[in-house]
């Protein structure tokens, strides 16, 4: 069974600070992985999407990076803002439906 | 921009007591997915439709929990009886059709059973 991990749970950094955040699949058979933003109380936005044989795709400010065979991603934010606060939730598609990790919680404080 | 549609967004009931969720597809999306995140996790599906079929209902409860996609565009999310572990974000989506990987996810219906 697919499980998706994401680290840290909570984060807090200063505005302008670039910052990693993780996430981790244990099948590495997967078709595609996929990081979304969710505000409080408020549906997902799909932020970027990363085929299975692809390495990276690249959005403004954003960079999501896949390495499918240690079944790990990285979602890069460069220049935070304040307006970047959010939950980023890593999500894979595979022979299931999509598997969603837990989200990391993001404060960017002005 | 087109957008999904839920409704309502936020619902307060007494546990036992039925509930009802109405979800709308952005238009021409053949495919709609039902999803239930409790807060602190991910979201987790519920259930899957292509057109008016279902495609995967695995993870629905279906001893209360029921959906139904009558002519293939809104669906309709039910739950009889309401229990307390049901309070949850109730989220629905929608894809092109099933290979197209980019779901569209709509605000969501928060669900509190008291």
């Amino acid at each position: 069974k697919q499980e998706v991990t994401q680290i840290p749970a909570a984060l807090s950094v200063p505005e302008g600070e670039n910052l990693v955040l993780n996430c981790s699949f244990t099948d590495s058979a997967i078709y595609n992985l996929q990081w979304f933003r969710q505000d409080p109380g408020k549906g997902l936005t799909s932020l970027l999407l990363i085929q299975s044989s692809q390495r990276e795709q690249t959005s403004g400010r954003l960079n999501a990076s896949l390495d499918k065979s240690s079944g790990r991603s990285t979602l890069y934010i460069a220049a935070s803002q304040p307006g970047d606060s959010a939950t980023y939730l890593c999500a894979v598609s595979g022979n299931t439906p999509l598997v969603f990790g837990k989200g990391t919680r993001l404060s960017v404080i002005a | 921009e087109a957008e999904v549609a839920q409704s309502p967004r936020y619902k307060i009931t007494e546990k036992s007591q039925a509930v009802a969720f109405w979800c709308d597809p952005i238009s021409g999306h053949a495919t709609l997915y039902w999803y239930r995140q409790i807060l602190g996790q991910g979201p987790e599906l519920l259930v899957q439709f292509q057109d008016e079929s279902v495609v995967d209902d695995s993870q629905l409860p279906k001893d209360r929990f029921s959906a139904e996609r009558l002519k293939g565009v809104d669906s309709t999310l039910k739950i009889q009886p309401a229990e307390l572990g049901d309070s949850a974000m109730y989220l629905c989506a929608s894809s092109f059709d099933q290979a197209e990987e980019t779901q569209y996810f709509g605000p969501g219906t928060r669900l509190l059973v008291l």
